[in-house]
């Protein structure tokens, strides 16, 4: 079955500290990643995608994301991580025309 | 970026009662809007899709009779809970596409969602 894994429900890092965020997907054939930010009473935001190429991704607000097909993963990072960063991640795989989203993770970066 | 919004952000209802939800991209034409629902610590559902000026598909399992969707115009989408019962109350969660077609890889625009609760 078509999945998407996030092992993590929070994840907490100091302020200026890396951060990462974890995604694996179990998907037939070619994966499409996607990761989206929840901010508090606020939309799901998109933060960047692998369609394909380059196996390293760079987003918004200075995001990255590593492709890693060995592995199905596709974690999030951010080498400086800042307060406002403060927020649930989600990680979503294309599968058949459709989104299948993780359960999300809740990142608190602490001054 | 691209503005949707959700109207009302919450609500509250007697069973019974049937409830609609608006989901409006400000800014641009959405040709293509998708309709979710978010259990607490759940991840998100996908209920249907809707193109306007035509039926919405609906997922496996939700009840297209239950779950009126409309979407009369390019940038208006209605959601309509009808004889709604405790078991819908959740998190409705919509969201839009610029794409004529539904996958282009191009990033789905989010509502900030609509917190229904049936008493």
């Amino acid at each position: 079955a078509q999945s998407v894994a996030q092992p993590e429900d929070q994840v907490n890092v100091a302020e200026g500290n890396p951060l990462t965020v974890k995604c694996t997907y179990s998907v037939s054939g070619n994966p499409y990643l996607f990761w989206y930010v929840q901010y508090p009473n606020r939309g799901l935001q998109f933060l960047l995608k692998y369609i394909t190429g380059d196996n390293l991704v760079k987003g918004s607000y200075g995001f990255e994301a590593e492709f890693n097909k060995s592995q199905t993963s596709f974690h999030l990072k951010k080498p400086s991580a800042l307060v406002s960063d403060s927020a649930l991640y989600f990680c979503a795989v294309l599968n058949n025309r459709k989104l299948i989203w993780g359960l999300g993770t809740s990142l608190a970066v602490n001054p | 970026g691209a503005v949707v919004s959700q109207h009302p952000s919450w609500v509250i209802c007697k069973s019974g009662t049937s409830v609609k939800i608006e989901c409006r991209s400000l800014d641009f034409q959405a040709t293509t809007m998708f309709w979710y629902r978010q259990f607490p610590k759940q991840s998100l559902m996908l209920m249907a899709t809707s193109n306007e000026g035509s039926k919405a598909t609906y997922e496996q399992g939700v009840e297209k009779d239950k779950f009126l969707i409309n979407h009369a115009s390019l940038t208006l989408s209605t959601l309509t809970v009808t004889s709604a019962h405790p078991e819908d109350s959740s998190f409705y969660i919509c969201s839009a596409t610029t794409s004529g077609r539904v996958w282009t890889y191009n990033e789905q625009f989010f509502g900030p969602g609509t917190r229904l609760t049936v008493l």
